[in-house]
């Protein structure tokens, strides 16, 4: 199983519309990190996270990392084409010395 | 602007055939990391380093090695490629950490463009 899920793995969504990609944990999140990747190209970095409840917001894409520091979301307004891709969640997990990685979402935006 | 890149965007071999896969970074990084990546399961790491000549297992080591005679420099190896071993392999960077009970990093990792890499 998974040490960080993430929903949904697939998402379509008409142009202009709001959107929600959860990731969830059972064990406490430290360094909370979200990336978008282009298909077959790397990892873009967005935002980090490290503090309970703290929100961070680039144009038009917010994420939050809830007050108990076990789910992030990443939401966008107003979506737009350029927001497709595949949505990564990355965090170091209690207990671990390294960066997991969830399963992804890929977002596809119809015109 | 912060750079990782990798030797080849894409890559064929032969079952059985050794393979490299470059890894170069220009931001003085003592972290990298090799991960793989395939549809449903994320990103796996498979080795990572955190100093010049120091390298230790990630999750899925098995069937690979890895070289860190530079900084600047991580290097993943398949001894002898498998059709299972046909996948995205994405290498990242990224600073010390802070932690002062561990080496590892809450430091952003920086990731290069990925090598698709197909064993016929």
């Amino acid at each position: 199983s998974q040490e960080l899920e993430q929903s949904p793995q697939s998402l379509i969504v008409q142009e202009g519309k709001n959107l929600t990609i959860n990731c969830t944990s059972s064990k406490t999140l430290y360094g909370l990190y979200w990336y978008k990747q282009k298909y077959g190209e790397g990892l873009i970095f967005l935002m980090m996270l490290q503090k309970g409840g703290e929100e961070k917001s680039h144009e038009k894409i917010t994420a939050k990392l809830d007050e108990k520091k076990q789910q992030s979301s990443l939401h966008i307004t107003a979506s737009q084409p350029s927001h497709a891709g595949i949505y990564l969640c990355g965090a170091y997990i209690q207990g671990a010395q390294k960066l997991v990685f969830g399963q992804g979402t890929r977002l596809t935006i119809n015109p | 602007d912060v750079k990782v890149t990798q030797s080849s965007r894409y890559l064929v071999k032969r079952t059985g055939e050794k393979v490299f896969l470059e890894c170069v970074q220009d931001m003085d990084h003592e972290n990298m990391f090799w991960y793989r990546q395939d549809p449903g399961l994320g990103l796996r790491l498979i080795y990572f380093s955190y100093d010049v000549k120091m390298k230790e297992k990630g999750d899925i080591p098995e069937g690979y090695s890895v070289s860190r005679e530079k900084k600047e420099r991580f290097s993943l190896i398949l001894e002898s490629a498998s059709t299972n071993q046909t996948s995205m392999y994405l290498c990242a960077s990224s600073g010390a950490g802070t932690s002062a009970s561990s080496r590892s990093s809450y430091n952003e990792q920086f990731f290069g463009p990925g090598t698709r890499l197909t064993v016929l």
